[in-house]
């Protein structure tokens, strides 16, 4: 079974602050992507990595940067925390090869709130 | 601008009957959609997929129909049964060389009703 941890399911911080997103896939899949869930808005893309070290913007970009140093670990970072940010995060792998690609697995969500 | 369409956030259906969920589309550059659901306070699972090639793929319960000239796709559940209440996204991938855009509708929240 593929699984998608994420390190924190509940977040609490305040404006300004550095906030980091962890996100650790056991399935040795090459892309990883973070997306933010917002109501009314469904899934927005914010950033992906398709290898280590190698990131790619998504939809949604501004007020984020990401990290990939190892091949089954994704971190989400938020520079300076702001009250927009408040949201839902989640988490998804999957692997390179055709036919499998699109097929996201995803971790359980990270709920975060700027205050 | 929307390259993703679930123009309808809720539906109800009764235990036992059809859902459908429907999706459009604007970009005709997408070549693969997948449908994904979503139980609150856990992540998506993926559900079914189709590629553009075909205009139907079957899963179990879960059928998927893609009408390429309307842009068009839809989910049918067939028998509903209440552990199919969830919300459901429809996504559209493009992924030509050098480049992937996997876009997600906004979601259809099914309440299926025993």
């Amino acid at each position: 079974d593929v699984k998608v941890t994420q390190s924190s399911r509940y977040l609490v911080k305040r404006t300004g602050e550095k906030v980091f997103l962890e996100c650790v896939q056991d399935m040795d899949h090459e892309n990883m992507f973070w997306y933010r869930q917002d109501p009314g808005l469904g899934l927005r893309l914010i950033y992906f990595s398709y290898d280590v070290k190698m990131k790619e913007k998504g939809d949604i970009p501004e007020g984020y940067s990401v990290s990939r140093e190892k091949k089954e670990r994704f971190s989400l970072i938020l520079e300076s925390a702001s009250t927009n940010q408040t949201s839902m995060y989640l988490c998804a792998s999957s692997w390179a090869l055709p036919g499998f690609r699109e097929t996201q697995y995803f971790g359980p969500g990270t709920r975060l709130l700027v205050l | 601008d929307q390259q993703v369409k679930q123009n309808s956030p809720s539906l109800s259906v009764q235990e036992g009957r059809i859902s459908i969920l429907n999706c459009d589309y604007t970009n005709s550059m997408f070549d693969y959609f997948l449908w994904y659901k979503k139980y609150p306070a856990e992540g998506p699972t993926f559900l079914i997929s189709i590629s553009s090639i075909k205009d139907k793929n079957e899963d179990g319960r879960f059928t998927v129909f893609l009408n390429k000239s309307a842009k068009h796709l839809s989910l049918h559940i067939v028998p509903s049964q209440p552990g199919d209440s969830a919300v459901y996204f429809c996504a559209a991938l493009y992924s030509g060389a050098g480049s992937y855009q996997l876009t997600f509708g906004k979601g259809t929240k099914l309440s299926v009703i025993p």
